[in-house]
């Protein structure tokens, strides 16, 4: 079946460690997405990437980092420099990141600080 | 600017019950589009529907409706006889040609009771 995997579903961060959340997807989409969501509020947007080794900031990026080795994995770290990591982190992808697209959302990261 | 605004934080109705989930939004551009997504307790987001600025037909899908009216800048969805399984977080977003980024609100949760 197509779509788009995350994992792990929960990780947990030690004060000052970095930590990587995966994302891998199977529907050949061009363009993916990293997005946090904190309680009560809508998502925000942290890094995207349209095409295979190129990426940009969204409105969060400060404190994480990304990279675009492959067309199907979109993984995003969380850095030490990321003072208040706990949230939930969805990962999306869509065709080419053309204005009409819709979003495709994976299961989603939950990160917890120890 | 763009924003979306749901004003209805949370919704608790009786199965059976119709429940309508309203969505107003801002944009200054004439091409957009406007998506809804569900997000179950699991927490995966799950694209609903996609609606184009030049389209204003309404749209039903089973026990879903949608109401789009751009006087009102309005993009209400309905639920008609909602059953438990409806119980989630609805999220009404916007993309338009100035900002590529999907703008959401903040979510409606809505409760259905047995």
């Amino acid at each position: 079946d197509g779509g788009i995997t995350q994992s792990p579903k929960y990780l947990f961060r030690k004060e000052g460690q970095n930590v990587t959340l995966s994302c891998e997807q199977n529907l050949n989409h061009d363009a993916m997405y990293w997005y946090r969501q904190d309680p009560g509020q809508g998502l925000r947007l942290i890094y995207y990437s349209q095409i295979v080794n190129d990426f940009q900031k969204g409105d969060i990026a400060e404190g994480y980092s990304v990279s675009r080795e492959k067309k199907e994995s979109f993984p995003l770290t969380v850095t030490s420099a990321q003072k208040n990591p706990t949230a939930f982190y969805l990962c999306a992808s869509s065709i080419q990141g053309r204005l009409q697209e819709t979003q495709y959302f994976g299961p989603g990261t939950r990160l917890l600080v120890l | 600017a763009q924003k979306v605004t749901q004003a209805q934080t949370e919704i608790s109705v009786v199965e059976k019950e119709d429940v309508t989930l309203d969505c107003v939004y801002e944009t200054r551009d004439t091409t957009y589009y406007l998506f809804w997504y569900k997000q179950p307790p699991s927490g995966e987001l799950v694209f609903l529907i996609r609606r184009n600025s030049f389209d204003e037909q309404n749209e039903i899908s089973g026990r879903y409706s949608w109401n789009f009216q751009k006087s009102t800048s309005s993009f209400n969805f309905t639920i008609t006889a909602s059953q438990v399984v409806d119980s989630a977080v609805y999220f009404c977003a916007l993309k338009d040609g100035n900002n590529r980024k999907l703008i959401w609100g903040l979510g409606t949760s809505l409760a259905v009771n047995p």
